[in-house]
């Protein structure tokens, strides 16, 4: 089965700190990508970071990094240096590379405290 | 913003009436894939068109049905409407293969379908 698991329903982090949310996902193919959006009250999805399965690296945008474990099937997400704007209903997923059809999680919404 | 364009925000039907659900894909795009998210929920893919020709299909009736046109505008069309219908209906676009782009889908900030 094709699944994506969210296991924090929500999480909550001080401003100016670090926070990571957890996915795990389930997939026999071996060609994926594997991404995190950002779905703020305007509902609006917005692509916060993408990683390619095939790569061991794990990838980094500005204050977002993720920790990609392939053999586990585990994909976090960082967020360094928390800010007010970060706060949103958070959602990973993945597309297999041929369909680009993504299977998303159920969500976690983040709160920053000021 | 992404440049995907949803039309309109909000509707509110009763059930058994039929909706058109209509979308404006970022310039250069050729792919468009529908979702559907309840309340509280993940986006649930209902199916994707390419170059105005279905490409996948996930799993929801035939009463879902879409169109692409040749400016790869597009429309979800949903008949027979249910309660269960109520949702946010997501339209995303992506771009023709290759490039740093690949497989990255690009959202607009939905409908909002209140079915009564």
């Amino acid at each position: 089965a094709q699944t994506v698991t969210q296991s924090q329903p929500e999480m909550s982090v001080q401003e100016a700190e670090t926070v990571t949310l957890s996915c795990t996902y389930d997939t026999s193919e071996s060609d994926y990508y594997l991404f995190w959006y950002k779905q703020p009250p305007s509902r609006q999805m917005i692509l916060v970071i993408r990683q390619e399965a095939y790569k061991q690296q794990n990838a980094t945008e500005n204050r977002f990094s993720v920790n990609f474990q392939k053999a586990a099937k585990s994909f976090s997400l960082k967020i360094s240096d928390s800010q007010l704007g970060d706060a949103a209903m958070y959602f990973c997923a993945y597309n297999i590379g041929a369909t680009n059809k993504l299977i998303f999680g159920t969500g976690t919404l983040l709160a920053v405290q000021p | 913003e992404t440049g995907v364009t949803q039309s309109p925000t909000h509707l509110i039907k009763t059930r058994g009436q039929q909706v058109t659900l209509r979308c404006s894909s970022q310039s250069g795009h050729n792919t468009v894939s529908w979702y559907q998210q309840a309340l509280g929920q993940g986006p649930q893919f209902i199916f994707q068109y390419y170059r105005e020709e279905e490409n996948g299909r996930g799993n929801f009736p035939p009463r879902f049905s879409g169109l692409q046109f040749p400016n790869y505008s597009s429309e979800l069309n949903v008949n027979a409407l249910e309660l269960d219908d109520s949702a946010l209906y997501l339209c995303a676009s992506s771009p023709a293969s290759g490039g740093t782009s690949k497989n990255i889908q690009y959202f607009g900030a939905g409908t909002r379908l209140s079915v009564l």
